[in-house]
């Protein structure tokens, strides 16, 4: 089944851990991307990639990296998270030229 | 810099009545243009696109959006509404030949039996 994999679901932590969260698909799409959700502020993108060893930054992209090793793969890594960090994340790949995103299913995290 | 309005947070319309959810856009160079549609506790599933082509844009579960280039505009719509539409609806918008994205805040639609 083609699907955009995101790790964790769920995760609570504390200001200054550092964390990473993992997003892994099996399309063989070139294109991938981090975005945040806040109410009444819609998606926001944080990092995007457009292929392996690509990556550039998004509307958002203070206190995120990103690494793109392998094109399954984009890791989004808080080293210092921040309680600001608190949000819904989805990961989403793409394969031009449809330039139609799949999502994952989200990663709600709380930082305390 | 590239931007897209959703003007209304909320949008209420009785089952079976036709919809609309407002989008509208700004950007420099073709747009590429999406609806995406997010139930709850959910990931987002694309609707439908525009890149080129007919105004007129037919997508998934009978939803349809006119893009409107005078009025920077991109409307999605379904005559006839379910209450299984009702969801939190986003327009994204992208300049041909890059890969930021931008989306608006999204409306949410209910639909009232």
């Amino acid at each position: 089944e083609a699907q955009v994999t995101q790790n964790p679901r769920y995760l609570i932590t504390v200001t200054g851990k550092k964390l990473t969260v993992t997003c892994s698909q099996n399309m063989n799409h070139e294109y991938m991307s981090w975005y945040r959700q806040d109410p009444g502020l819609g998606l926001r993108q944080i990092y995007y990639s457009m292929n392996v060893e690509v990556t550039d930054k998004g509307d958002v992209p203070e206190g995120y990296k990103v690494s793109r090793k392998e094109k399954r793969n984009f890791p989004l890594i808080l080293e210092s998270p921040s309680p600001n960090q608190t949000s819904l994340y989805f990961c989403a790949s793409s394969l031009a030229p449809t330039n139609i995103q799949y999502f994952g299913a989200g990663t709600r995290l709380s930082v305390l | 810099a590239q931007s897209v309005a959703q003007p209304e947070d909320q949008v209420n319309v009785a089952e079976g009545n036709p919809l609309t959810v407002k989008c509208t856009y700004s950007v420099s160079g073709n747009p590429y243009l999406f609806w995406y549609v997010q139930y709850p506790n959910r990931g987002l599933q694309f609707l439908l696109k525009y890149i080129t082509g007919d105004n007129l844009v037919k997508g998934s579960y009978g939803f349809e959006a006119e893009f409107n280039k005078s009025q920077t505009s991109f409307h999605l719509k379904k005559p006839s509404a379910l209450v299984s539409d009702s969801a939190l609806y986003f327009c994204a918008l992208k300049a041909g030949g890059y890969q930021k994205v931008t989306f608006g805040t999204g409306t949410k639609l209910q639909v009232i039996p």
